[in-house]
Order: structure tokens, then C-alpha cells, then sequence
């Protein structure tokens, strides 16, 4: 079946540093999703990426959609403590099909 | 974003007894719903995927006896945990998707923790 590699697992990071983490697949997806988790909570959806080579912003979080459509970045600039929590891809392969999940980045900002 | 509501956010329940999970969207209509479940430190795994009006769709090595899914409106998807035994607590999340379209996104419910003694 289809996997999703995310990296890294785990980062610990200083307010106002800039974070990048990455999934990568063996396999094509035509959509790519980024989302948090907090503790107790779901996931909330941060960016989503419908084209290959795409590029979207929301506030401090940069994502883009590879080119090779195997890939997706995100990138968190200037970090502050609510910042953290867990940090999940999540990549479509076709029209209404599930979903397959990164197995997160758990993100830790300390002040 | 749209929302979706799952309740109740925390269950405690009896070994051998039933427990029913609610995941509702509370301002569109979601023709599909996919039920995860997630342990700690662990991703989200897909368990089934339900349609308004028809069976759901379980995931191989998923239990659709033990974990029975009804989606009889729109707006509404329920998951029962049957006979719950300890092996069962978990964190039980729903999402909700407005169509089949590509660019249709699912947003989620706040989870339910199930612990079951």
C-alpha cells in the first residue's frame, strides 16, 4: 500500500527559529495536506496543495507541492510556543479516496 | 474551516459493554465520513469509510462486527464499539468530507478517548 515517510519525527527548536519538516512517497499523490495536532484533539488543516510545483502560504506556514508529486515540504517561520504540537502530511491519490498519513513531527518551541 | 463535532470527547466504559461514538457536521452536508483511530505517539489509522446511505468500507484487519458504523444522514455518522474489551482504548477520531470532488477537503472532529476498564 501507499506510505508516506515524514521527517523528522521529533524537533526541539528556539522561539524564532524557522522549522522545515518534509514527506516523501514512493508512490503519486494529487493532493497534499498539512495538519496539526494538539494533545486530546484532532487534526486541524493547516495547507492544502492541489498541483505539482505548487507553492501556498498561510501567515508563518510556507507549503509546497513537489514537482515530482511524491514530495511535500512545510515550512514554519518564526517560531513562537503555540506553535507546538504534532505536525501530520496527509496525501490524496484520487478523486474521494482516503486519505494516508505521514507519521507526524512532534514540534517542541521552547521561549 | 467547516466543522465537524464528535461527542462524547471522553468515555469511560465497563469490559463487555457498548459504547457509541457521534461525529456530526454541524454546517455542510458530508456525503463521506472515515472513522481513524490513533494510539499515543502514533499516526492517525484509517478503520472505515462511510457513505450517506450505504455500508461502510472497512480497512483490511478492521472488525466491522465489533465496530459497527451507521451514516444515515447527511450530517450525522455513528461509530459503536461493541463487547469493549481494555485492547480497545484509544483515541477514536471521525472526519467528514463534502463531496467527491479532488478538491474537496475533510476536516475533523475533536476525537473521542475511549478507555475502557
Amino acid at each position: 500500500g501507499q506510505q508516506l515517510n515524514q521527517s523528522p519525527q521529533s524537533m526541539f527548536i528556539q522561539e524564532g527559529e524557522d522549522v522545515s519538516m518534509n514527506c516523501t512517497s514512493s508512490s503519486i499523490f494529487n493532493t497534499w495536506l498539512w495538519y496539526k495536532q494538539e494533545p486530546g484533539e484532532g487534526p486541524v488543516l493547516l495547507i492544502a496543495l492541489y498541483k505539482a510545483g505548487e507553492l501556498t502560504s498561510n501567515g508563518r506556514l510556507t507549503a509546497q507541492f513537489g514537482i515530482t508529486r511524491k514530495d511535500s515540504f512545510l515550512n514554519i517561520s518564526a517560531s513562537i510556543p503555540s506553535d507546538v504540537g504534532i505536525y501530520f502530511c496527509a496525501g490524496q491519490s484520487g478523486q474521494g479516496s482516503r486519505l494516508t498519513f505521514g507519521e507526524g513531527t512532534q514540534l517542541t518551541v521552547n521561549p | 474551516g467547516a466543522v465537524v463535532s464528535q461527542h462524547p470527547s471522553r468515555v469511560i466504559c465497563k469490559s463487555g459493554t457498548s459504547v457509541k461514538i457521534e461525529c456530526r457536521s454541524l454546517d455542510f452536508q458530508a456525503t463521506t465520513m472515515f472513522w481513524y483511530r490513533q494510539f499515543p505517539k502514533q499516526s492517525l489509522m484509517l478503520m472505515a469509510t462511510s457513505n450517506e446511505g450505504s455500508k461502510a468500507t472497512y480497512e483490511q484487519g478492521v472488525e466491522k462486527d465489533k465496530f459497527l458504523i451507521n451514516h444515515a444522514s447527511l450530517t450525522l455518522s455513528t461509530l459503536t464499539v461493541t463487547s469493549a474489551h481494555p485492547e480497545d482504548s484509544s483515541f477514536y477520531i471521525c472526519s467528514a468530507r463534502t463531496g467527491f470532488e479532488m478538491n474537496t477537503e475533510a476536516f475533523f472532529g475533536q476525537g473521542t478517548r475511549l478507555t475502557v476498564v
